[in-house]
């Protein structure tokens, strides 16, 4: 079964700091994984996009990673704003050429002054 | 960058009336435009795939007769809730995949919080 797991679910941290979010996926055939802002009450914003080749991927204070061979991708936030307050969702998609996404269930992140 | 955009952003309507939410390319040509549906602190579930000209492809689980879905231009698709009951209250969002690309590329919209009451 296609699956994609975020940890940690809910994650508080102090404006300035870094943090890491995880996402282990259990999909095939895999074409790409994307990482995703979504702010409340809003539509998702897409941070990255990696494929298979590809190891890390950096959108400003944004850096993704990706471990084909493990199936592991995590996304570090530097020096964390309250505006990256947002829930943070990892989407595989699962097959070449196809319109499938498989979703995460996200990470809710609160970063606090 | 491609722009998607839904209307209304919120709509609050009575059980039993049918809600109509539009979602819009507005600077690229959609062949293909998805409908999810996300409850609170759950993630988006594909609702169904909409390609302009032809019938939606819905989802295991999805009422086609209940959510009608129309995808007359390469602009514009529209999700219709008929018979709306307190149980579809849900935050509904559009995507839409761009005219040759690789398949792979999806833009969502801000989303449209429906409450029935």
């Amino acid at each position: 079964k296609n699956q994609v797991e975020q940890s940690p679910q809910s994650l508080i941290i102090l404006e300035g700091k870094n943090c890491t979010l995880q996402c282990n996926y259990t999909v095939s055939p895999f074409s790409n994984l994307r990482w995703y802002k979504q702010d409340t009450g809003r539509g998702p914003v897409s941070l990255t996009i990696m494929t298979f080749s590809e190891n890390t991927k950096s959108n400003g204070r944004y850096t993704a990673t990706l471990d084909a061979d493990t199936k592991q991708s995590s996304l570090h936030i530097t020096a964390s704003q309250l505006s990256d307050s947002a829930s943070y969702i990892c989407v595989v998609s699962a097959g070449r050429g196809t319109d499938k996404l498989i979703f995460g269930t996200g990470t809710r992140l609160q970063v606090f002054p | 960058g491609a722009v998607v955009s839904q209307h209304p952003s919120w709509v609050i309507c009575k059980s039993g009336t049918s809600v109509k939410i539009e979602c819009r390319s507005l600077d690229f040509q959609a062949t293909t435009m998805f409908w999810y549906r996300q409850f609170p602190k759950q993630s988006l579930m594909l609702m169904a795939t909409s390609n302009e000209g032809s019938k939606a492809t819905y989802e295991q689980g999805v009422e086609k007769d209940k959510f009608l879905i129309n995808h007359a231009s390469l602009t514009l698709s529209t999700l219709t809730v008929t018979s709306a009951h307190p149980e579809d209250s849900s935050f509904y969002i559009c995507s839409a995949r761009t005219l040759g690309g690789s398949g792979d590329e999806q833009f969502f919209g801000p989303g449209t919080r429906l409450t029935v009451l």
